[in-house]
């Protein structure tokens, strides 16, 4: 069964500092792994999308690296803003579509 | 585009009743599923589809039912709510080539 690991499990950090969080994952033979934001009392909102064949993904001041044989996924975020307080969700993807997700990091950024 | 909508927002239900969650989405994906969201605990499977007429039982599947008529819809049926399946709902879809997964908004149900 995979497993699916964040740390931390929350982040307090000032505005315009970088964010790093960090996602790890028991069984490397994954199909795709996705990254998702959720506000509080909220839906899943889709950020990134990295395929197995990929070692990063980019979308504006995200950035999302993959390495498969370590079971690691990275997620950076620049210059954060307050507006990126939220929970952020790792979720590997496996060969039959399933998706299994770690418990999040709750990122706050202080203004 | 609507994407994943389901219904009702909010619910909550007596001990032993049953009701029926509503999922439907309008990209024409073949794979949609169900998690449930419990504090501390992540999201975890309850039911998926590969597409019409096909369902298969998840991590979390006990109390639950789901049927699949057409490729837009994907209900979850409670048979008889019992406190512990006080949860936040979540519906899924995504091609099945395994590519971005969408959400719906999510369904707050209180069983007390």
């Amino acid at each position: 069964k995979q497993e699916v690991t964040q740390i931390p499990a929350a982040l307090s950090v000032p505005e315009g500092e970088n964010l790093v969080l960090n996602c790890s994952f028991t069984d490397s033979a994954i199909y795709n792994l996705q990254w998702f934001r959720q506000d509080p009392g909220k839906g899943l909102t889709s950020l990134l999308l990295i395929q197995s064949s990929q070692r990063e993904q980019t979308s504006g001041r995200l950035n999302a690296s993959l390495d498969k044989s370590s079971g690691r996924s990275t997620l950076y975020i620049a210059a954060s803003q307050p507006g990126d307080s939220a929970t952020y969700l790792c979720a590997v993807i496996s060969n039959d579509y399933k998706l299994s997700f770690g418990a999040g990091t709750t990122v706050t950024v202080r203004a | 585009n609507a994407g994943v909508t389901q219904t009702p927002k909010f619910q909550v239900l007596k001990t032993g009743q049953s009701m029926t969650l509503q999922c439907a989405q309008d990209m024409n994906h073949e794979y949609m599923s169900w998690y449930r969201q419990d504090p501390g605990m992540g999201l975890r499977l309850i039911h998926y589809s590969v597409g019409a007429g096909i369902t298969d039982q998840g991590e979390v599947p006990n109390g639950y039912n789901v049927s699949r008529s057409t490729t837009e819809d994907f209900p979850l049926r409670l048979l008889s709510a019992a406190p512990s399946q006080t949860s936040v709902y979540f519906c899924a879809s995504s091609h099945r080539d395994g590519n971005e997964a969408f959400f719906g908004q999510g369904t707050r149900l209180t069983v007390v």
